[in-house]
Parts: structure tokens; C-alpha cells; sequence
């Protein structure tokens, strides 16, 4: 059984420029959620995909974006760069179907912005 | 406004004795709660979860413990190893999202 991947591991980008981070979900898998972890703080959830659509967003702006693909991979893009969004972007996979899931998490992808 | 709180940042526990880990919560229409355990440079690693609908799950060393009228839940780990020395992360979920507290670090001294 595969695990959650995501690449890069890491990337520094400055402020203003875009940044795609890539996630391949843990097979049988078909949700993909995205979390923001910043320094000393749990992570706080972006958004999830499911059949290829946005499923549920928390609170983030719409210059955090994502796409998911037929193979249940996942992307997510950040436009307009800004100091604040240096942090460790996480993915978890999901297997939709019950009202709880449990969602297991890649290693991440931490983002710099200077 | 923190819905999952997680009031100790670190706690120190002997090798072979008893670990318990505190999360509180506000929103009473969580309906799973989850803990996890993260190293240094890798993702969440999921431990244990538990329904709203019960009180109690085992797995092993790793007890959870949810008191609903108290929106309060625990983590014992017992005995307690070297390798569980890391950060600990509770987790409520709701609709598709997952509330993570803020993390306790477990130090375990051998």
C-alpha cells in the first residue's frame, strides 16, 4: 500500500510570485485535503476535493486554489505570495463514503516566501 | 477563536509509566475526534480516533477518553516508550475538516 506523497519537500519563493505543491493521495483513497501548518501551530484546513471538485473550504482566500485529477491526485496553488503563507502545507488523503473519515497525512511540503 | 485546545504545550513522563494527553473542545457538533503523533520533518502519523456516540476506545498502548459533557477528551499511553517522544495533536472533525489543537510535545526520559 502507497502513502501519501507530496513534492517538492521544500521551496523558497519571494513575495508576489506563485507556487504549485503536488499531492498523490494513499491508493484506494479518493478525497484530498489540504492544511496550512505554521510554526507552533496545528494545522488548519484549506480545502478538500472530491470527484474532481472543491468539497468544503475553511478559511482561506481565493488566491488558494486546487485541482484534483482523475487519479485523485491533487494540487494546490497560492498566487500573490505574501510573508505570512511561509509555513508546512500539508495533504491528506481520504476514503469519502461515512460521515467521519479518518485522513492520513504526506510529509509535506514546507514553503518559504521571502 | 480556538475550537480544539490543547493547554499544555509539553509534558515529561517517566520510561513505563502513564502519558495522558488533555484536548478540550467548544463545538459540540463535532462528531469524531482524532489524535495524532508528528516527528521532526514528517506529517501527522494518525493514532486513534473516537466516535462522539462513545466514550471510550483502546488500541494497544493508546487509550482515548471522550467526556461530551465536559467536551473533553484524553490520550494515556501506556506504558509510556522513548519512541513516543514527539508532538501530539488533537483533532475534531466536522463537516469534511479536521480542527487540530495547537499540539502537546511528549518527552519520554528513559
Amino acid at each position: 500500500e502507497t502513502g501519501v506523497t507530496q513534492s517538492p519537500t521544500h521551496l523558497i519563493k519571494t513575495r508576489g510570485q506563485q507556487v504549485t505543491l503536488r499531492c498523490s493521495s494513499q491508493s484506494g483513497h479518493n478525497t484530498v485535503s489540504w492544511y496550512q501548518q505554521a510554526l507552533g501551530q496545528g494545522p488548519q484546513f484549506i480545502f478538500q476535493y472530491y470527484r474532481e471538485e472543491e468539497n468544503g473550504r475553511g478559511n482561506f482566500p481565493p488566491r488558494f486554489s486546487g485541482l484534483q485529477f482523475p487519479n485523485y491526485s491533487s494540487e494546490l496553488n497560492v498566487n500573490a505570495l505574501e510573508l505570512d503563507d511561509s509555513a508546512l502545507y500539508l495533504c491528506a488523503s481520504s476514503l469519502a463514503g461515512g460521515l467521519q473519515e479518518t485522513q492520513y497525512f504526506g510529509p509535506g511540503t514546507r514553503l518559504l516566501v521571502l | 477563536d480556538q475550537q480544539v485546545k490543547q493547554n499544555s504545550p509539553s509534558l515529561s513522563v517517566q520510561e513505563g509509566r502513564i502519558s495522558i494527553l488533555n484536548c478540550d473542545y467548544t463545538n459540540s457538533m463535532f462528531d469524531y475526534f482524532l489524535w495524532y503523533k508528528k516527528y521532526p520533518a514528517e506529517g501527522p502519523t494518525f493514532l486513534i480516533s473516537i466516535s462522539s456516540i462513545k466514550d471510550k476506545n483502546e488500541d494497544g498502548r493508546f487509550t482515548v477518553f471522550l467526556n461530551k459533557s465536559a467536551k473533553h477528551l484524553s490520550l494515556h499511553i501506556v506504558p509510556s516508550q522513548p519512541g513516543d517522544s514527539a508532538v501530539y495533536f488533537c483533532a475534531a472533525y466536522l463537516r469534511r475538516a479536521l480542527t487540530f489543537g495547537s499540539g502537546t510535545r511528549l518527552q519520554v526520559q528513559p
